[in-house]
């Protein structure tokens, strides 16, 4: 089955830029979608179709997807956007069809 | 305005069978396009995928924990069902389910998710 593989954590000061990179075979052939999850909360979709964003979240959060890679960018980083993120495809190519998430990466403000 | 909200028991013991939940509402599970998931997040990991049922009842399964999952929907109610067989501890985790609307904007992203309910297995 498809794997995704994330970095466990990316810290990063307040203003700067936080880069959290997702690796899958051909990931950039995949649809590939985002969520940001604060402590004690459920997911909220962050980004979908590689890059686009739902309308509550941000300008400040972008993404990327090409060959093995994909990444989530986050600009400007605030206090606020301390969080475990998670990218998630969806498998169509093997015998069993389904949601594959990424382990997950704990991004600290510092 | 789009809600999900999952229910069950919050303590179960080995090998029994768990039976989840989720209620819905803003949005009907016959309309083309509407899949209802369930996710699970052990304490302090990584979230783990279980399984999908869509419009059309098509149903799909994680490969690992198919042979313990059952999924079923139920659109007059506008509830979806998920069955675990066997439960042991290390299936103790938050459950959550979790919308995708392919048609909207969003493809097989999950746009709305519920608070999620813990679940405990122990003796």
């Amino acid at each position: 089955s498809y794997v995704l593989t994330q970095p466990p954590s990316v810290s990063v000061a307040p203003g700067q830029t936080a880069r959290i990179t997702c690796g899958g075979n051909n990931i950039g052939s995949e649809n590939v979608y985002w969520y940001q999850q604060k402590s004690g909360q459920a997911p909220v979709l962050a980004v979908y179709y590689d890059s686009d964003r739902p309308s509550e979240i941000p300008e400040r959060f972008s993404g990327s997807n090409s060959g093995n890679t994909a990444t989530l960018t986050i600009s400007r980083v605030e206090a606020g956007d301390e969080a475990d993120y998670y990218c998630q495809v969806f498998d169509t190519s093997s015998d069993h069809p389904g949601v594959v998430f990424g382990g997950g990466t704990k991004l600290t403000v510092l | 305005q789009v809600t999900l909200r999952e229910s069950g028991p919050a303590l179960v013991k080995p090998t029994q069978t768990l039976t989840l939940t989720c209620t819905f509402s803003g949005f009907s599970l016959s309309t083309s396009g509407m899949c209802v998931n369930w996710i699970r997040q052990p304490p302090g990991k990584a979230l783990e995928w279980l399984a999908v049922i869509d419009w059309d009842d098509d149903k799909y399964y994680s490969t690992s924990l198919k042979t313990r999952l059952t999924i079923s929907k139920d659109t007059s109610k506008n509830q979806v069902v998920l069955t675990m067989t066997n439960m042991d501890p290390v299936d103790t985790a938050t459950y959550y389910c979790a919308r995708i609307s392919y048609y909207d904007s969003s493809g097989y992203g999950m746009d709305v998710w519920g608070q999620g309910t813990t679940v405990t297995v122990s003796s």
